[in-house]
C-alpha cells in the first residue's frame, strides 16, 4: 500500500511569506504528525493531529499551525517565515489500534528554504 | 530537546563488517523505535521492541532493550555499502489510543565502505 506522501517535496520562500505543507497518511491511519528536522536541533516534534483534533503540541511558536481534515489528510502551515525555519519538514502517520498501533511511520518530507 | 543520547556519532566500517548503534534516554517507555535515514530523505521505520521485550531481530537487524539502563543497541551484521545512513532511535510512540510524540536521539551516522 502506498505510504506517507508528502507535498511538496522542495520549496523555496523569502523572509515574511507564508508556506503550506500537505501530507497524506498511510490509508486507515487516523494519527498524524508532524516534525522539523535541522542540523542544529535535530529532529523536533510540532504537533499531532487526530480525528481533526490537534491532541499534542511540541514547543514552538504559533507562527507554526496544522489543521486535519476529515479523511486524516493534514496540511501545516508556517507563516512570516524567517530564516531559521529553513528545514526538512516530516510528517507520520500511525494506525490508533491493533498490534501495530505503536509504529510510526514517516514520510520523504518537504524541504523548505527560506532566502 | 532529544531524549537521549546516541553512541557513536559516526561510525565507519569496511563492508561485511557488523555495526552496533548504542542509544540512551531518560524517562520510561512504552516501546522504542529505530530508523534509517538516507541523506536528505525521510525515515524508514525499521524496528519497534516493546518495553517488556528484551531482544528483537529483523532480517539482518538485532535490537536488544535494557529498560533498567535505559538503553538499546542496534546491530547490522553483515553490513553493506547501502547501509550507509544515519541511525536514530526514538521513544515516545505510546500505546493505541494515546497521543504520539515521539523524541529523536541525535543519531549516529554509519558509513559503510565497499
Amino acid at each position: 500500500k502506498a505510504g506517507v506522501t508528502q507535498t511538496p517535496r522542495y520549496l523555496i520562500k523569502t523572509r515574511g511569506q507564508q508556506v503550506t505543507l500537505s501530507c497524506s497518511p498511510i490509508s486507515g491511519h487516523r494519527s498524524v504528525s508532524w516534525y522539523q528536522q535541522t542540523p542544529g536541533q535535530g529532529l523536533q516534534f510540532l504537533f499531532e493531529y487526530f480525528s481533526e483534533t490537534q491532541r499534542n503540541k511540541g514547543n514552538f511558536p504559533g507562527r507554526f499551525s496544522g489543521r486535519q481534515f476529515s479523511n486524516s489528510r493534514s496540511e501545516m502551515n508556517v507563516s512570516t517565515l524567517e530564516l531559521g525555519d529553513s528545514a526538512l519538514y516530516l510528517c507520520a502517520s500511525s494506525r490508533q489500534d491493533g498490534p501495530s498501533g505503536n509504529t510510526i511511520y514517516f514520510g520523504e518530507g518537504s524541504w523548505l528554504t527560506v532566502v | 530537546s532529544q531524549q537521549g543520547e546516541e553512541d557513536p556519532q559516526a561510525l565507519s566500517i569496511q563492508e561485511g563488517e557488523n555495526a552496533t548503534m548504542n542509544c540512551s534516554y531518560k524517562t520510561s517507555i512504552n516501546n522504542l523505535q529505530w530508523y534509517r535515514q538516507n541523506s536528505g530523505r525521510g525515515l524508514v521505520h525499521l524496528i519497534l521492541i516493546r518495553s517488556n521485550e528484551r531482544e528483537k531481530h529483523s532480517g539482518r537487524l538485532r535490537v536488544t532493550l535494557d529498560t533498567s539502563k535505559k538503553s538499546s543497541s542496534l546491530l547490522i551484521t553483515a553490513s553493506r555499502a547501502a547501509d550507509t545512513a544515519s541511525y536514530f532511535c526514538a521513544t515516545g510512540g505510546g500505546w493505541p489510543g494515546s497521543a504520539r510524540q515521539l523524541t529523536f536521539g541525535s543519531g549516529t551516522q554509519l558509513t559503510v565502505l565497499p
